[in-house]
């Protein structure tokens, strides 16, 4: 099945700067992207995602890139703030009936005022 | 509008004994599924279902049963609880297949002693 690794597991960034979390996948048959954040306490909330046909989306401060060839993708946030601090996680789908989100292991932003 | 409710939100078990978690959601989604939250490991599937009567394992099944009766309601039972079963449990609900457009529930966080 599908396997989604995320880097890094910790991220510390100062207020204004880009943090970069990156994925892999397994399943070239994957072609469903999405990114969720995590806030305390909270469900996973889902903040932006990138189908196969696009290589890369932006929305404000946040965009997604994909390399279909080398099987990852990864997440940029610009101009950083406290409130993005919160756990990140990507996930893969197939897009089938039947085959829900396999999730990567996390990334826990923080950024330092 | 509620979006996707889970009762209770804490539950501390005995080993051995059973539960119901429950989940509920007001959006008239077709497609629902229960994921398990671990320290580094993200979300796994537990179970999942595309509609009412219509059930399917995920990535970790074992010591769980679900049943979907109505397309609101998609309760997790916990057979006979072991420690292995401490986690923080998440309800998701979808208008599609695939993993496109989850809604994830607040979470119940589960202590098995």
């Amino acid at each position: 099945g599908e396997n989604v690794e995320q880097h890094p597991s910790t991220l510390s960034v100062q207020e204004g700067d880009s943090a970069v979390i990156k994925c892999t996948y397994s399943d070239s048959a994957s072609n469903y992207f999405p990114w969720y954040k995590q806030e305390l306490g909270k469900g996973p909330q889902l903040i932006i995602d990138i189908r196969s046909n696009v290589g890369e989306k932006k929305d404000q401060r946040i965009a997604v890139t994909l390399n279909k060839t080398a099987k990852h993708f990864s997440l940029h946030i610009t101009e950083t703030q406290p409130e993005d601090s919160a756990v990140y996680f990507c996930a893969a789908s197939t897009g089938n009936a039947g085959n829900m989100l396999t999730f990567g292991g996390g990334t826990r932003l923080m950024v330092k005022p | 509008n509620a979006g996707v409710t889970q009762t209770p939100k804490f539950q501390v078990l005995k080993t051995g004994q059973s539960m119901t978690l429950q989940c509920a959601q007001d959006m008239n989604h077709e497609y629902m599924s229960w994921y398990r939250q671990d320290p580094g490991m993200g979300l796994r599937l537990i179970h999942y279902s595309v509609g009412a009567g219509i059930t399917d394992q995920g990535e970790v099944p074992n010591g769980y049963n679900v049943s979907r009766s109505t397309t609101e309601d998609f309760p997790l039972r916990l057979l006979s609880a072991a420690p292995s079963q401490t986690s923080v449990y998440f309800c998701a609900s979808s208008y599609s297949y695939g993993g496109y457009g989850y809604t994830f529930g607040s979470g119940t966080r589960l202590t098995v002693v």
